[in-house]
């Protein structure tokens, strides 16, 4: 079964520094999501992207973040300068269809800001 | 404000009784319904899915919905101690939510004892 690949699944840096999060959707997917969730807490929702751009974003995506899709494979989440709140699991998602449909997840990046 | 709500557990039942998940949510247009099960340090796993009104059962698990009550629920039969883990309820709320954002619930967490 196709699988949302995520790498790295740990990520340890230090608060300021830059971080990027990878993740190869699904190879037919057209929409592509990245969620986060704090130790203990709810799965929150980041930014939607479609058509080479953002689709959606929630006040958690301020400007620190960015994403971006460089070539027809990857789909990337940028943190400019982390903070230690930012450390939380990041999960990638994409979709084949319009509106909501059957999200398949990646397994996830641990980021653990110190 | 949206809001997705779930009993927050911790629910523990013996093997092979019914486990009994509910969920209710803000917004009276949500269309769609999602059942995701996730285990500790894991990615959510979609289990379920439903859309209209009334029963839907896939194997061991029933989803239930009542729009008019804004609620849905997860009945799981046969317990086994494998089913343990933290559910989610996930609705795209509001009629902007094209595209795919997801509201997530607090989650509960199940536990299956032998």
């Amino acid at each position: 079964e196709p699988e949302v690949t995520q790498t790295p699944s740990h990520q340890v840096t230090q608060m300021g520094q830059e971080v990027i999060l990878r993740c190869v959707p699904i190879s037919n997917h057209l929409y592509f999501y990245w969620y986060r969730q704090i130790l203990g807490q709810k799965v929150e929702f980041l930014v939607s992207f479609y058509n080479n751009e953002i689709s959606e974003k929630s006040e958690i995506f301020d400007d620190q973040f960015s994403v971006e899709r460089p070539d027809g494979s990857n789909f990337t989440l940028k943190i400019r300068s982390t903070k230690l709140e930012d450390s939380a699991m990041y999960f990638c998602a994409s979709s084949g269809g319009t509106a909501v449909k059957r999200y398949t997840f990646g397994s996830g990046t641990r980021l653990t800001v110190v | 404000q949206k809001e997705v709500e779930q009993n927050s557990g911790p629910l523990s039942v013996p093997e092979g009784a019914i486990a009994s998940l509910n969920c209710t949510y803000s917004d009276r247009g949500s269309q769609s319904f999602f059942w995701y099960r996730q285990y500790s340090g894991k990615s959510p796993e979609l289990i379920m899915s439903i859309y209209s009104n009334g029963d839907k059962e896939d194997g061991r698990f029933t989803a239930q919905l009542n729009k008019a009550s804004q609620y849905v629920s997860l009945l799981i039969r046969d317990s086994q101690p494998s089913d343990s883990a933290t559910y989610l309820c996930a609705v795209p709320l509001g009629r902007g939510s094209t595209l795919g954002r997801l509201y997530f619930g607090r989650g509960t967490q199940l536990t299956v004892w032998p």
